[in-house]
């Protein structure tokens, strides 16, 4: 079946340092792929999304590129703030009922001043 | 646009007891899915309601079930409550059903909490 993998947290950086979430997947096929922040107390807030192979996501200065030669999708960001602290979930649309998305374990951040 | 609004957003309930949950979607959204949070599990997928019809359940056990009413408003419930029902229960809504990817709108959650 369909599976994420994320790496796990949490992950605490200075602020202004540089950001790598490592994601992989397994799937049948080629299923979109997501990143999505979680900040306390809320719901979930889609990041950005990549839909085919090689196709870059890019929102509020995070970045993912969808490797299907190695099955991943890593995020990235060039210099963290501490308003950027949050739970991130890595996930992927399943192919037969598009709706259904399968997420990793998530990752916490802590960005320190 | 208002966004998902989920009732209530927290419940303390205890081993035995059943439960309703509700989750009013996007205006003009005909899709409701429900997801569980645990720190153990994760995020895990429920079930899907569009317009009215199930359309797609994950690997829970029979005490929950759903609907979705005329008006897109999904409500979820969990019979025979047990210690490991206590969750972060979220509710997304999108456009449109389908083996595309629609893009969904999570909705803030209800705690629930089985004593």
């Amino acid at each position: 079946g369909n599976s994420v993998t994320q790496m796990e947290g949490p992950v605490t950086l200075s602020e202004e340092a540089f950001l790598t979430i490592n994601c992989t997947y397994t799937a049948t096929g080629y299923p979109s792929l997501f990143w999505y922040v979680q900040y306390p107390g809320e719901g979930l807030q889609l990041l950005l999304k990549a839909t085919k192979a090689d196709d870059k996501g890019s929102n509020k200065g995070f970045e993912a590129t969808y490797r299907k030669e190695t099955t991943s999708f890593h995020l990235e960001k060039g210099s963290v703030q501490v308003s950027d602290s949050a739970v991130y979930f890595c996930a992927l649309s399943d192919q037969e009922y598009g709706n259904k998305l399968v997420f990793g374990a998530g990752t916490i951040l802590r960005v320190k001043s | 646009k208002a966004g998902v609004t989920q009732t209530p957003r927290y419940l303390i309930k205890t081993r035995g007891q059943q439960v309703t949950l509700s989750c009013s979607p996007i205006s003009g959204h005909r899709s409701v899915s429900w997801y569980q949070q645990t720190p153990g599990q994760g995020l895990q997928f429920l079930f899907e309601y569009f317009s009215e019809t199930q359309r797609n359940k994950g690997n829970f056990p029979g005490r929950f079930s759903g609907r979705q009413f005329s008006n897109s408003r999904s409500e979820m419930n969990v019979s025979t409550l047990e210690l490991g029902d206590s969750a972060l229960y979220l509710c997304a809504s999108s456009s449109q059903g389908g083996i595309s990817y629609n893009e969904q709108f999570f909705g803030p959650g209800t705690r629930l909490t089985v004593l």
